[in-house]
């Protein structure tokens, strides 16, 4: 199992600005994810965060948009950069120990932007 | 390109069965599923591979068929606490996990 602990659970932002989001992992994993769900709505790839290297994002994000790092086998952050009242939604980090094992996550950061 | 399921919603009383049916444009890998429940996030509760094992929840059962692309899930004597929102979550052997659109379960009494 994987326990994941993401930061902030909840904030409400000024359009223009930009939120830093934690995962911190109990334990090292190769896989990392960053997912979006709006309220109702499935769980949409953002990117994956490679340890050590650029992220790798999904057709339409970009780095510039929402930049993440991911310094080590634990830890990684997502920033929503330049926020508007369109990126309000709910962002989960997503941990794997390998292709075939199942997905943990965080419990999510619910943002509002006004 | 993402999974479509079906149906988009069930209601169902307790005891009675459902299937879930995930539906993909792509040769896939792997099938997973996931129940999330309002406010929580996703618990996984089964993985298909491509080739027949299965990995996952005892009480849960599923299918996956490799040349047609689709998985359906299997939920028999339905309880209150199978209530939330059912994800299939599709590998391309991309090593990633594209979720299909979802499908909202309510058990009643």
């Amino acid at each position: 199992s994987a326990v994941i602990s993401q930061k902030p659970s909840r904030d409400i932002c000024q359009r223009g600005t930009s939120l830093t989001i934690q995962c911190q992992v109990d334990s090292q994993v190769t896989m990392m994810f960053w997912y979006r769900q709006q309220p109702g709505q499935s769980l949409t790839l953002i990117a994956t965060a490679n340890q050590g290297s650029e992220a790798t994002y999904e057709s339409g994000f970009v780095i510039d948009k929402f930049p993440i790092s991911r310094p080590n086998l634990t830890f990684s952050t997502l920033t929503v950069s330049n926020m508007s009242p369109e990126d309000s939604s709910i962002y989960l980090c997503s941990v794997q120990r390998g292709m075939n094992t199942e997905a943990f996550f965080g419990q999510g950061t619910r943002l509002t932007v006004v | 390109q993402q999974p479509v399921q079906s149906p988009q919603a069930v209601i169902l009383r307790e005891g009675e069965d459902a299937v879930i049916n995930c539906s993909s444009s792509k040769a896939l890998y792997s099938v997973h599923w996931y129940r999330q429940k309002h406010g929580e996030a996703p618990v996984f509760l089964m993985i298909l591979l491509k080739g027949g094992e299965q990995k996952g929840h005892e009480k849960i059962s599923a299918s996956f068929n490799e040349k047609k692309q689709q998985s359906s899930l299997y939920l028999t004597a339905s309880q209150l606490s199978y209530s939330g929102t059912y994800f299939c979550g599709t590998d391309d052997n991309t090593d990633k996990l594209i979720f299909g659109t979802g499908t909202r379960l309510q058990v009643f009494p």
